[in-house]
């Protein structure tokens, strides 16, 4: 079957630099995406990869290795406003997105 | 609007009832998608259409329709809605630069009861 993990939560503080894991096992890749998901609000998307190595956007930074099934989002300088979930999406052979159950980043002072 | 409007913004719809909910967007995107999201889970894709007059099924599409008159509306409907499909549901559309959702609406919020 095809999967997606992650951590079901993480906690961090303001200013810190925090790296969210993404692994995957899918029939096919035909690229990963990141989104942002504030409590009670629609997903924001974030980032694209399609190719290894890394992707950097801003404070964030996204990061892809094909080989190994695995991906992780970076998020520098820390801000409370960070405080949110972040979902994993593999696109596969068939070009659907298989969906992680997300990341529930705490933020503290 | 310059983005995705969902209405209505929550319902509580008893079961056996029938219910539309609407989806517009005005980027004139040609791919536009419908989730649904519970506790715990991923989202997961009910159906699809990569253009206007086309629709496809995604992973649980039973007990939804969907049609596909124009670009801009993209309509979800519950034949005879069932608890089981109480969820939070989100409609999304693409840009085509990645081919996956790049904007998502505001989300509506059902309860079947």
């Amino acid at each position: 079957g095809q999967n997606i993990d992650q951590p079901t939560e993480m906690t961090a503080t303001e200013g810190a630099i925090v790296q969210i894991n993404c692994t995957y096992q899918t029939s096919g890749f035909n690229g990963l995406f990141w989104y942002q998901q504030h409590a009670g609000e629609a997903p924001t998307f974030l980032s694209y990869n399609v190719l290894d190595g890394l992707e950097e956007k801003g404070r964030f930074s996204s990061f892809l290795s094909r080989s190994k099934g695995y991906s992780y989002l970076l998020l520098k300088e820390l801000q409370m406003k960070d405080s949110a979930s972040y979902l994993c999406a593999v696109r596969d052979s068939n070009y659907q997105l298989i969906w992680g159950a997300g990341t529930k980043l705490i933020i503290k002072p | 609007i310059a983005g995705i409007t969902q209405a209505p913004t929550s319902q509580i719809l008893a079961a056996g009832r029938r219910m539309t909910l609407r989806c517009t967007q005005d980027m004139r995107h040609n791919a536009m998608y419908w989730y649904r999201q519970d506790l715990g889970l991923g989202l997961r894709l009910i159906h699809y259409s990569n253009t206007a007059g086309t629709t496809g099924k995604g992973e649980v599409p039973d007990g939804y329709s969907v049609s596909r008159a124009n670009t801009d509306d993209f309509p979800l409907t519950l034949a005879s809605a069932v608890p089981s499909q109480t969820s939070v549901y989100f409609c999304a559309s693409s840009d085509g630069t990645s081919g996956g959702p790049s904007i998502f609406g505001p989300g509506t919020r059902l309860t079947v009861l």
